[in-house]
């Protein structure tokens, strides 16, 4: 696709469930990140992912996150057990991977309400 | 640790006014910088982009500029419009591979 995808948009669940959000990011572009934005609030970082090397994952908030990246793609963010203070909206964001110079390209997020 | 802080949080202007929004950061050892646009219920729509080594960066109506040794960034919009009105985000990346860290944004309204 011409930007970056994810999937679903919105999603309701229960108190204890756990989800996965889904991120396609735009055929290319080396670079991932998964931010996490509260109402009224800034963004959060959680994990990013460059190439083939270890992802930074110092922003994930618990255990109960975790996210992976298959074939240099796709991108799933999987919380287990799911709290109300997850309630947010998960946003994804890719970007080439060179000298600096840079743009990232963001997703239109997905709503989480936790129940 | 890198902090990021704007300054207003929210602004309110006529349309036509020029503005300024600021952000600064606490650590000056900076990759690059970029301001990003949020409409409500959006995603982030990257605007400008200046690199460490750059001082401004300049795209239609926008102006960015980068002063790294005071820590401090600006977007100044000239001739606002009422399209304009959105949230503001700066973003700091600390290094080629490393994250970006974003400021919480500052809302702007513009009144027609």
């Amino acid at each position: 696709g011409a930007g970056v995808s994810q999937s679903p948009s919105n999603k309701v669940t229960e108190k204890g469930k756990d989800v996965e959000l889904r991120c396609d990011p735009i055929s290319g572009h080396t670079a991932l990140y998964w931010y996490r934005q509260s109402l009224g609030q800034g963004l959060e970082f959680l994990i990013y992912f460059q190439g083939n090397s270890a992802p930074d994952k110092s922003g994930l908030p618990s255990d109960r996150f975790s996210a992976e990246r298959t074939g240099g793609s796709v991108s799933t963010l999987t919380i287990q057990r799911t709290q109300q203070e997850d309630s947010a909206v998960y946003l994804c964001a890719s970007s080439p991977f060179g000298t600096g110079g840079e743009k990232l390209f963001f997703g239109s997020g997905t709503q989480l309400s936790v129940l | 640790k890198q902090e990021v802080t704007q300054i207003p949080a929210a602004l309110s202007v006529p349309e036509g006014e020029n503005l300024v929004l600021n952000c600064s950061f606490t650590d000056s050892a900076i990759y690059n910088l970029q301001w990003f646009r949020q409409d409500p219920g959006k995603g982030l729509t990257s605007l400008l982009l200046i690199q460490s080594s750059q001082r401004e960066q300049t795209s239609g109506r926008l102006n960015a500029s980068l002063d790294k040794s005071s820590g401090r960034s600006t977007l100044y919009i000239a001739a606002s419009q009422p399209g304009d009105s959105a949230t503001y985000l700066c973003a700091v990346k600390t290094s080629n591979t490393g994250k970006l860290i974003f400021g919480q944004g500052t809302t702007l309204q513009v009144k027609p």
